[in-house]
């Protein structure tokens, strides 16, 4: 069993920049693909981030500019910035897990309990 | 970007009922589909994998179909845990995208 514990403020200023941590417990860490997705209030899932076991990584061209996703394989965790926050960054959001396999990599099979950052003065 | 809409977007219906749920994408995915199931408050739950595998512990009365650009969910007999959003989502090719959601309800 994996287990996912999402981490970070719960509010963030206009302008600064939001980072969230997500530590992994259970089996082994690196042979997986990682990813962040958010959800803002009342809304559907958007995925933002992604990193695989080797350090690749990919993101969400409607944030690209403002995202950096990091691995520390050695302490089990992965980590999130987004840059220049708006209220429109306002949202829930998730770690979560994917396959072993290259194909298997977008499909998320264990997730965070979520994180509700609020962007707000 | 892949593009995907669902239908419906909302649908009630009694515990017992056989629901089918429509997922499209707006251009070939083979079957690099997932889906979720979110209740209110918490984390997606992953259901279906390549359209039609069931992921391990998930109740065989959910079942996936499709390949390309059309995709369906079924839950043979709704059962009252059920109630909740489901989601599809593509992982052919990045940014992975989710559809809008359908929400089912109990009529």
């Amino acid at each position: 069993q994996v287990l996912l514990q999402d981490s970070g403020p719960r509010l963030v200023q206009p302008s600064e920049t939001l980072s969230l941590t997500c530590t992994v417990s259970g089996r082994s860490f690196s042979l997986y693909h990682w990813s962040w997705i958010r959800q803002a209030p009342g809304k559907g899932l958007e995925w933002i981030a992604y990193i695989s076991d080797s350090g690749i990584t990919e993101y969400n061209p409607s944030l690209n500019s403002r995202l950096t996703i990091s691995v520390d394989s050695s302490k089990r965790l992965f980590s999130l910035k987004l840059s220049s926050v708006t209220p429109a960054d306002t949202a829930v959001y998730y770690c979560a897990k994917g396959g072993v396999s290259h194909y298997a990599r977008g499909y998320f099979d264990h997730w965070g309990q979520g994180i509700l950052v609020t962007v707000s003065s | 970007d892949i593009q995907m809409t669902q239908s419906p977007s909302s649908l009630s219906a009694s515990v017992g009922d056989r629901v089918t749920i429509t997922c499209r994408a707006s251009q070939d995915v083979i079957t690099r589909l997932a889906w979720y199931q979110q209740k209110p408050g918490k984390a997606p739950k992953f259901l279906i994998y390549g359209a039609s595998s069931l992921q391990s512990g998930v109740p065989s009365r959910f079942s996936g179909s499709g390949s390309g650009t059309d995709f369906t969910l079924t839950i043979s007999s709704l059962q009252p845990e059920d109630f909740a959003t489901y989601y599809c989502q593509q992982s052919y090719s990045f940014p992975f995208t989710f559809g809008p959601g359908t929400k089912v309800d109990i009529k």
